[in-house]
């Protein structure tokens, strides 16, 4: 089991520019959540995917929005880029809606310059 | 709106020493927590998981304790190691249809010494 994957590991952009980030869930998962860790900050919450659906948003702007695929995979999309977007995405993954154990990928550091 | 609490920040023990982390929370009504470990710059490692009908979880020499009355967990690692050195931060998760999202605290950086 190769657990969640994420890509790419790392990315620059500049201001304005669009970015997408990509997550592939654990095996046998169907839910994906998104969270966006700022330095020495705890992950904050974005949004989460089930049956290709968003289920549910966490306090971030339109500028942020996702996609998942029939495969459970999932895409997170940033527009017009800000200085303070940069920080560190993560992905985890569950089964069965959020509720149960989340698991994490190992992340895409974003830096905005 | 559910907050997490973690101190201290930081933490340097020796190796060897048995240590406690606390983790706290202003909404009793979780639906399970998780403690976490995470390395610098990579993604987060689940450590235990316990449910909100759970006391305790143990894996290890890890042990994790929960007192939703309190709004209080601990993670007692036993025999600490210069490999436990990371970032531990601890989630909940409410107790809320439509609402199925971790809510993290910052952190508490834990170094092991040699």
């Amino acid at each position: 089991d190769a657990g969640v994957t994420q890509s790419p590991t790392h990315l620059i952009k500049t201001r304005g520019q669009q970015v997408t980030l990509r997550c592939s869930p654990k095996s046998g998962h169907d839910t994906v959540s998104w969270y966006q860790q700022a330095l020495g900050q705890g992950p904050q919450f974005i949004f989460q995917y089930y049956e290709e659906e968003e289920r549910q948003r966490g306090n971030f702007p339109d500028r942020f929005s996702g996609h998942q695929f029939p495969n459970y995979s999932s895409e997170l999309n940033v527009n017009a880029l800000l200085l303070g977007d940069s920080a560190l995405y993560l992905c985890a993954s569950s089964y069965d809606g959020g509720w149960n154990e989340q698991f994490f990928g190992p992340g895409t550091r974003l830096t905005v310059l | 709106k559910q907050e997490v609490t973690q101190i201290p920040a930081a933490l340097s023990v020796p190796e060897g020493e048995n240590l406690v982390l606390n983790c706290s929370f202003t909404d009793s009504a979780i639906y399970n927590l998780q403690w976490f470990r995470q390395d610098p710059g990579k993604g987060l490692t689940s450590l235990l998981l316990i449910q909100s009908s759970q006391r305790e979880q143990t894996s290890g020499r890890l042990n994790a304790s929960l007192d939703k009355s309190s709004g209080r967990s601990t993670l007692y690692i036993a025999a600490s190691q210069p490999g436990d050195s990371a970032t531990y931060l601890c989630a909940v998760m409410l107790y809320n249809f439509g609402n199925e999202k971790l809510t993290f605290g910052t952190g508490t950086r834990l170094t092991i010494i040699p």
